[in-house]
């Protein structure tokens, strides 16, 4: 089946600008993250949700981020006056499990690379 | 906070050669720990994962054994393949605080030479 989908997968945006990125996760997943992926760094965890419900956002780096999950399938990560320290690629994952399992395997989109001038 | 420490890269070998990426921890809890592969322009994929102590993951002929006195989960391949060229993430998964906050490391990047 189709694996997670990211849209779109390049952005451009002036400082200042508002952007929103995209991310369609597998089919009946529960979990979904959002990660920002600094240039030659690991993912940094930004925020979950369980079905609609954003159980953690405390990655979130301002309250210039911002992420929503409706209808618990699609979400969106907002983000607001974008600066240029926001350049990064935004990288959505989700998972078949919830609850306390720690062994759940993510599934990951191919990223928005986001560059802000 | 957890933690997690890779060896830094680019590792350069020639193919055949003997492949091995550490990777220590530092937990609250008793984590999940996984090797993530990112193969350019592509998402992070699972490539091996294991949930207790003495496990070994292996997958594609990498392997990795957690090692809980060490705090370690060391990647090794017994002999690489261009197509092994890839970034790699070690990550742990704990139960923090009410929900898993993954953790991952910075990445080491693997060039295998013809």
């Amino acid at each position: 089946g189709a694996g997670v989908s990211q849209s779109p997968r390049y952005k451009v945006a002036k400082r200042g600008q508002d952007v929103a990125l995209r991310c369609d996760p597998i089919s009946g997943h529960v979990s979904l993250f959002w990660y920002q992926q600094a240039l030659g760094q690991g993912p940094e965890f930004l925020t979950y949700f369980q079905n609609e419900a954003q159980l953690d956002k405390s990655g979130l780096p301002s309250d210039r981020f911002f992420a929503e999950r409706p209808e618990g399938s699609v979400s969106t990560l907002k983000i607001q006056r974008t600066q240029q320290e926001d350049s990064a690629v935004y990288l959505c994952a989700s998972s078949a499990q919830a609850g306390r399992g720690t062994s759940y395997e993510q599934y990951f989109g191919p990223g928005t690379r986001l560059t802000v001038t | 906070g957890d933690s997690v420490t890779q060896m830094e890269g680019p590792v350069t070998l020639s193919e055949e050669a003997f492949l091995t990426i550490n990777c220590t921890y530092t937990a609250t809890g008793y984590p999940s720990l996984f090797w993530y592969v990112q193969y350019p322009g592509e998402g992070l994929q699972l490539l091996l994962k294991a949930t207790k102590a003495d496990d070994k993951g292996s997958n594609k002929g990498f392997e990795a054994t957690y090692r809980k006195e060490t705090t370690s989960f060391h990647l090794e391949k017994g002999s690489v393949q261009v197509s092994d060229s890839a970034v790699y993430f070690c990550a742990l998964s704990d139960y923090t605080g009410g929900s898993y906050i993954p953790t991952f490391g910075r990445g080491t990047s693997l060039i295998v030479h013809p």
